[in-house]
């Protein structure tokens, strides 16, 4: 099974400052990796995703992620942060391979980013 | 219209009522998933379903059943409600990477 540990439960930064949101995994296969965000009141919005090719993937609203594998890692990097990233941020995977679990996510525990003025 | 949607929004119930939650989705995945939100402990996985004919249990699915009456309707049922099942529930559908998108969620209060 697939466990994700999302290293702080809580990130305060002030606006125009780079921000990394950290995420390691553990899985004993190839995995599809995620980074979702969800707003107040609202449902969870993809971010960005990592499925093969390049190691670096970049998302919607400036956010970038590096998929690390000898390290286990996906952490997702802004480099100057707005008062609207304000958010909760979680970082989930799935199995690459076949069988009854591939499609199926596993979500870590979510980061609240907020933006201080 | 929205790509995932739940129905209803809001619901408070009282204990050991019965209730069902609604998805409908119109990205035409066969994968459709229930989680269930509660604060710091992130989404967990109540069931999913990867076509009409399977349904799988996840992580917390005692107290729960689900019903997968087409490719695009997913349903939850809370049996018996009870007051630990007060959550914010979120229906989500997605393709064979796990990509998902997700409804606006459910907010469950049981008195």
């Amino acid at each position: 099974a697939q466990s994700v540990t999302q290293l702080d439960s809580q990130v305060p930064v002030f606006e125009e400052a780079p921000v990394e949101l950290r995420c390691n995994y553990s899985s004993s296969v190839s995995v599809y990796l995620f980074w979702y965000v969800q707003y107040p009141n609202q449902g969870l919005q993809l971010l960005l995703k990592y499925l093969s090719g390049s190691t670096l993937v970049k998302g919607i609203n400036g956010f970038e992620a590096e998929f690390n594998k000898s390290q286990t890692s996906f952490h997702l990097r802004k480099p100057s942060v707005h008062i609207s990233d304000t958010a909760e941020y979680f970082c989930a995977v799935s199995d690459r391979g076949r069988g009854s679990t591939l499609g199926r996510l596993y979500f870590g525990r979510g980061t609240q980013l907020t933006v201080w003025p | 219209d929205a790509d995932v949607t739940q129905t209803p929004r809001n619901r408070i119930t009282k204990t050991g009522k019965r209730i069902m939650l609604e998805c409908s989705q119109t990205k035409g995945h066969d994968r459709m998933y229930w989680y269930r939100q509660d604060p710091g402990l992130g989404l967990r996985l109540i069931y999913y379903s990867f076509d009409v004919k399977d349904i799988n249990k996840g992580e917390i699915s005692d107290g729960y059943s689900v019903s997968r009456q087409a490719q695009a309707k997913f349903s939850l049922s809370l049996e018996s409600a009870i007051p630990n099942q007060t959550a914010l529930y979120f229906c989500a559908t997605s393709d064979f990477t796990g990509g998902a998108f997700f409804g606006q969620g459910t907010r469950l209060t049981v008195v």
